[in-house]
């Protein structure tokens, strides 16, 4: 089993939509998680984090945790053609400092 | 400011070169780490420093060998490297206090080894 999972897409929406972005983890104990941005030929950019069970919000974006479950969502609203891009998901692991990525969705926003 | 400056952007390397990548942040980051990411792949972790100490090491080959000089800098010292060693090199740092754990990325260094 991979540590962080994620469906690798292409997720296609049209502009306005909600776009929905789903992780699952391995580590029980993993306490951090994050939502990357990465477009074409750059670099990890910073879009969520979340640390406790529940919704947090960010303008267009929100991400859902359900530790439980194991469980990390990201919701995109008003989708826009500029939110195409890779979205990574990472945990950091319980044992140490070790942030790790799921294999990425591809989104595609259609205008 | 949330600013991860590496150099240089690119770099072509022969396969018997040595040369280094460099990273550097000034937000008072106690953990840095190197990640590799192959096209179309997510950033694969190589090593992390907390407190200037390498805290994990994921069992890269030694032809990699990591520095933290202060706790500004990291660097990625590099030997005899193989053609598929090519990719992108990327570094981020982490304020890893008061529960903060979330990275920042540099721009990355696009290396190609010849």
């Amino acid at each position: 089993q991979k540590e962080v999972e994620q469906n690798s897409g292409p997720l296609s929406v049209p502009e306005g939509a909600i776009a929905s972005l789903n992780c699952t983890y391995s580590d029980r104990g993993s306490q951090s998680f994050f939502w990357y941005r990465q477009y074409s030929g750059k670099s990890p950019e910073l879009i969520m984090s979340i640390y406790s069970n529940g919704d947090k919000e960010d303008g267009r974006f929100t991400a859902q945790l359900n530790k439980a479950s194991q469980y990390v969502s990201l919701l995109i609203r008003d989708s826009q053609p500029s939110d195409s891009a890779t979205y990574l998901c990472a945990v950091n692991m319980e044992y140490g400092n070790k942030l790790v990525f799921g294999a990425g969705t591809i989104l595609r926003v259609k205008s | 400011d949330t600013e991860v400056t590496q150099t240089p952007k690119h770099l072509v390397m022969g396969m018997t070169n040595k040369k280094s990548l460099k990273c550097e942040q000034h937000m008072g980051h106690r953990a840095m780490y190197w990640y590799k990411q192959k096209a179309k792949k997510p950033p694969e972790l190589m090593f992390v420093y907390s407190y200037e100490k390498l805290s994990i090491n994921e069992s890269v080959p030694s032809r990699f060998s990591p520095e933290c000089p202060n706790s500004s800098l990291l660097n990625l010292h590099l030997h005899a490297l193989q053609p598929e060693d090519s990719a992108l090199y990327l570094c981020a740092s982490s304020p890893f206090e008061g529960g903060r754990t979330e990275a920042f990325f540099g721009q990355g260094t696009r290396l190609t080894v010849v």
